[in-house]
């Protein structure tokens, strides 16, 4: 059973730049999620897909942030014109949908370590 | 005002030895669940044990036991017999039900970074 995989798994880059995170999650699992976490602090969302529908985005999320996930497998977070303070671990997670009233525990990739020069 | 709060910014405990990490919560949902994780210094988020709101006995999953106290919006983490690989950052960490029920996502703390000594 493969986990949670997720690349790159560092990232470097001047500010300004556009960065892509690739996320492939468990693949019976049609929930996945995106979290974003600094230094010090828990996991904050970002943002959730059920199959290739995109269901709720965090305030977190500016215009500069987008997701997709189209084909319900594997999901893409993009950055555009990346800021010092986008620099932060991405974190991946997907669950299944069986289970009663989401019992179910997410699974967390191994995150993308994001940092701006 | 803070949904998830964990007050031990770090704790340490000696091997073999039984430790708790607090945490307490903040939800007026009546359906919600709560999650502990473990990061080690490599970084992976790793599930430990589930409890949710309606269900009638604590968890247990091997040394961890969940201390769900409803009435106090508690749900500590008790890990027995503490093991030198135990040391990592501990997160609780909740799943409302939130608008249209279809709200899954977890809602985390700032951790409890637990120290195993020999």
């Amino acid at each position: 059973d493969t986990g949670v995989s997720q690349d790159p798994r560092h990232k470097i880059t001047k500010r300004g730049q556009n960065v892509t995170f690739r996320c492939d999650p468990i693949s019976e699992h049609n929930r996945l999620y995106w979290y974003r976490q600094t230094l010090g602090q828990g996991p904050e969302f970002l943002t959730y897909f059920q199959n290739e529908a995109q269901l709720e985005k965090s305030r977190l999320l500016s215009d500069r942030f987008s997701a997709e996930r189209p084909k319900g497998s594997f999901s893409t977070l993009e950055i555009q014109r990346t800021e010092q303070g986008d620099s932060a671990m991405y974190l991946c997670a997907s669950s299944p949908t069986r289970g009663v009233g989401g019992n179910q525990p997410q699974h967390f990739g191994d995150g993308t370590r994001l940092s701006i020069l | 005002a803070q949904k998830i709060t964990q007050t031990q910014p770090g704790m340490f405990v000696q091997e073999k030895e039984a430790v708790t990490l607090d945490c307490t919560y903040d939800t007026s949902d009546p359906s919600y669940g709560l999650f502990w994780y473990k990061q080690p210094s490599s970084g992976e988020m790793i599930f430990l044990i589930y409890q949710g709101s309606y269900d009638q006995q604590n968890a247990t999953e091997g040394r961890y036991s969940l201390n769900f106290q409803k009435a106090r919006k508690s749900a500590n983490l008790v890990i027995s017999a503490s093991q030198l690989g135990d040391s990592a950052m501990y997160f609780c960490a909740m799943r409302e039900r939130g608008s249209g029920g279809s709200n899954y996502k977890l809602t985390f703390g700032k951790g409890t970074l637990l120290t195993v000594n020999p």
